[in-house]
């Protein structure tokens, strides 16, 4: 069974910092791998798309890094700010059915 | 702008009611769609794909009877909640993948239900 798995489930930090999210999945013949970002009471924005061909990528603060051999992926976030507050979903495209797999999320809370 | 679009964003309706959520890709055509649902702190989980021209394909545990798709275009399909009951009320969303570079996958805004 493909399982996708985040951790920490929650993370609340004092703005400014430096933070990782990890996302961690059990078949590694992935197609690609998506974060996204989850506001309270709004849809999914797609933040970072990494093939499974490429080992990062990058936009702006944030920066997502895929190790397929590990089964691993971490979503780094610079220099934190409130507006960053989020739920954070890692997502795994295997090559069948073009059907999303996703972790539980990550709950991140950016105080001032 | 939007590339799939969700209708309504949120709906408030009677117990035993009906109620259709719309999915329309705006500027590509989706054979397939996905349903998701996603109950507070939870993560999204998988509720059926739809197939434009055929059956939906439902996921173990959804009950097909209660929770009609309809893929009658290739930039459209519905998800119709009959009879509904308080604990139907959740989080759907929908997504079309866009084939071509990269195939990613597009989701609506999302529609909140709230069964009372």
């Amino acid at each position: 069974k493909q399982e996708v798995t985040q951790i920490p489930a929650a993370l609340s930090v004092p703005e400014g910092e430096n933070l990782v999210l990890n996302c961690s999945f059990t078949d590694s013949a992935i197609y690609n791998l998506q974060w996204f970002r989850q506001d309270p009471g709004k849809g999914l924005t797609s933040l970072l798309l990494i093939q499974s061909s490429q080992r990062e990528q990058t936009s702006g603060r944030l920066n997502a890094s895929l190790d397929k051999s590990s089964g691993r992926s971490t979503l780094y976030i610079a220099a934190s700010q409130p507006g960053d507050s989020a739920t954070y979903l890692c997502a795994v495209l295997y090559n069948a059915g073009n059907m999303l797999t996703f972790g539980g999320g990550t709950r991140l809370m950016v105080k001032p | 702008g939007a590339v799939v679009s969700q209708h309504p964003s949120w709906v408030i309706c009677k117990s035993g009611t009906s109620v259709k959520i719309e999915c329309r890709s705006l500027d590509f055509q989706a054979t397939t769609m996905f349903w998701y649902r996603q109950f507070p702190k939870q993560s999204l989980m998988l509720m059926a794909t739809s197939n434009e021209g055929s059956k939906a394909t439902y996921e173990q545990g959804v009950e097909k009877d209660k929770f009609l798709i309809n893929h009658a275009s290739l930039t459209l399909s519905t998800l119709t909640v009959t009879s509904a009951h308080p604990e139907d009320s959740s989080f759907y969303i929908c997504s079309a993948p866009r084939t071509g570079a990269g195939n990613t996958i597009y989701f609506g805004e999302g529609s909140w239900l709230t069964v009372v």
